[in-house]
């Protein structure tokens, strides 16, 4: 069965100090992994693809990386508005419009 | 470009009540999602559409909820009779052979 581990399931941290959450998997034939961002009260919003070990992306203050077993979100100089849930999601299959598999997210915090 | 449409944002019901919701996809994204997502939990899929035909509802329970996708664009999800249990958020995707993008979702509450 497949499944996606996030932890750790909450997070506080100070502004400016930099920290990673993580995303460990277990899945057949992954295509794909995913972060995503989501606010209280909003759908989630896409952040980055990540498709074989190896691959780093990165997005202002963000970077996720990948390997084999888990990926990583590393959260450098944090400010108050990066507070959010952190979503990771798996895609398996050939194909990109196969459903995502999602954890349940880690909740951060960032106190100016 | 819009995003993902959902209405309504919020919905009251008594328990045993139907309910409905619509989505509105990203102009061209033949593939349109519903999942479910509960307090402190990721979304789970519910249905999957690829332009009209629902490919992948086994997660769906089909003794109580419908889904719809007439022409190949906007989505319906209904629920008859709503349970307490159904209270969650209904959140809607879709995407074109990459990344999904979500609508904002309806967030149910039965009373």
């Amino acid at each position: 069965e497949d499944q996606v581990t996030q932890s750790p399931e909450a997070l506080r941290l100070q502004e400016g100090e930099s920290s990673s959450l993580n995303c460990s998997y277990t899945v057949s034939g992954l295509r794909g992994l995913f972060w995503y961002r989501q606010d209280p009260g909003k759908g989630p919003e896409f952040l980055f693809t990540l498709y074989s070990a190896g691959e780093e992306k990165e997005k202002e203050r963000l970077k996720a990386t990948l390997t084999k077993k888990e990926s990583f979100l590393h959260i450098t100089a944090p400010k108050p508005e990066d507070s959010a849930t952190y979503l990771c999601a798996v895609q398996k299959g050939d194909s990109g419009n196969t459903p995502l598999v999602f954890g349940k997210g880690t909740r951060l915090s960032v106190i100016a | 470009e819009a995003g993902v449409v959902q209405s309504p944002r919020y919905k009251i019901i008594e328990k045993k009540q139907p309910v409905a919701f619509w989505c509105n996809p990203i102009s061209g994204h033949n593939t349109l999602y519903w999942y479910l997502q509960n307090l402190g939990q990721g979304p789970e899929l519910l249905i999957r559409y690829e332009n009209e035909e629902a490919v992948d509802d086994s997660q769906l329970p089909k003794d109580r909820f419908s889904a719809e996708r007439l022409k190949g664009v906007d989505s319906t999800l209904k629920i008859q009779p709503a349970e307490l249990g159904d209270s969650a958020v209904y959140l809607c995707a879709s995407s074109n052979h990459n990344e999904q993008f979500f609508g904002p979702g309806t967030r149910l509450t039965v009373l």
